[in-house]
């Protein structure tokens, strides 16, 4: 079954840091790799999913997936205390009977103070 | 915005107690799921329906049941319940298994402590 390590545990940065978050699997034909963001009593949403090599660019949100290195990185621009969640990285399998099924990260807490 | 509505949002119980936790969506999405969240172990799918009648087995699946009446409405059930079920339980939705750019809809959860 498909192995989903995140880095750090937990994050402190102050207002306007740039942020990265790191997550490696064990798979490298999984399908796809997603980042949730979970604010406390709230149940996880999606911020951004990347399945190509390379990277991927949305307002402040980077992600970089290398399949080689089975790594995969979240960049937070110009970082706000609303941006202060748990991040979670998932994995969707691509391998006999757990395909498409999605594997999480135990989540990097961040807090971003003002 | 999808919408996947959980209740009850808190539940107490006793060891051997029966519990029903339900969830309802109104995406018109085939795909319902059931996780359940814990400190050190994130989140584990416990188990997953693609329709109504249908019921697959996740990762985690002793101790619980599940059913999906309808399109819309999944339920976990806990027969006998433990105080290692006490967690924080997620029902999700999702247009499709497989797809490679499925989304996967969250409710709010509902925090399930078994004395």
């Amino acid at each position: 079954q498909e192995k989903v390590q995140q880095s750090p545990e937990s994050l402190i940065v102050p207002e306007g840091a740039m942020v990265s978050l790191n997550c490696s699997f064990s798979d490298s034909a999984s399908q796809s790799i997603w980042w949730y963001q979970q604010h406390p009593g709230k149940g996880p949403k999606a911020l951004i999913s990347i399945f190509s090599n390379g990277n991927k660019k949305e307002g402040r949100l980077t992600v970089y997936l290398n399949r080689a290195s089975l790594h995969v990185s979240l960049h937070i621009k110009d970082s706000q205390p609303s941006d202060s969640a748990v991040y979670l990285c998932a994995v969707r399998s691509n391998t006999g009977a757990n395909t498409g099924k999605l594997t999480f990260g135990h989540g990097t807490i961040l807090r971003v103070h003002p | 915005e999808a919408a996947v509505t959980q209740s009850p949002r808190n539940k107490v119980t006793v060891t051997g107690g029966n519990v029903t936790l339900s969830c309802r969506q109104t995406n018109s999405h085939n795909y319902m799921y059931w996780y359940r969240q814990d400190t050190g172990h994130g989140l584990r799918l416990i188990h997953y329906s693609y329709g109504a009648g249908n019921l697959q087995i996740g990762d985690v699946p002793d101790g619980y049941k599940a059913t999906r009446t309808t399109q819309e409405d999944f339920f976990l059930l806990l027969e006998l319940a433990s105080p290692s079920q006490t967690s924080l339980y997620f029902c999700a939705s999702s247009d499709a298994l497989g797809a490679s750019q499925n989304t996967l809809y969250f409710g709010a959860g509902t925090r399930l402590s078994v004395l």
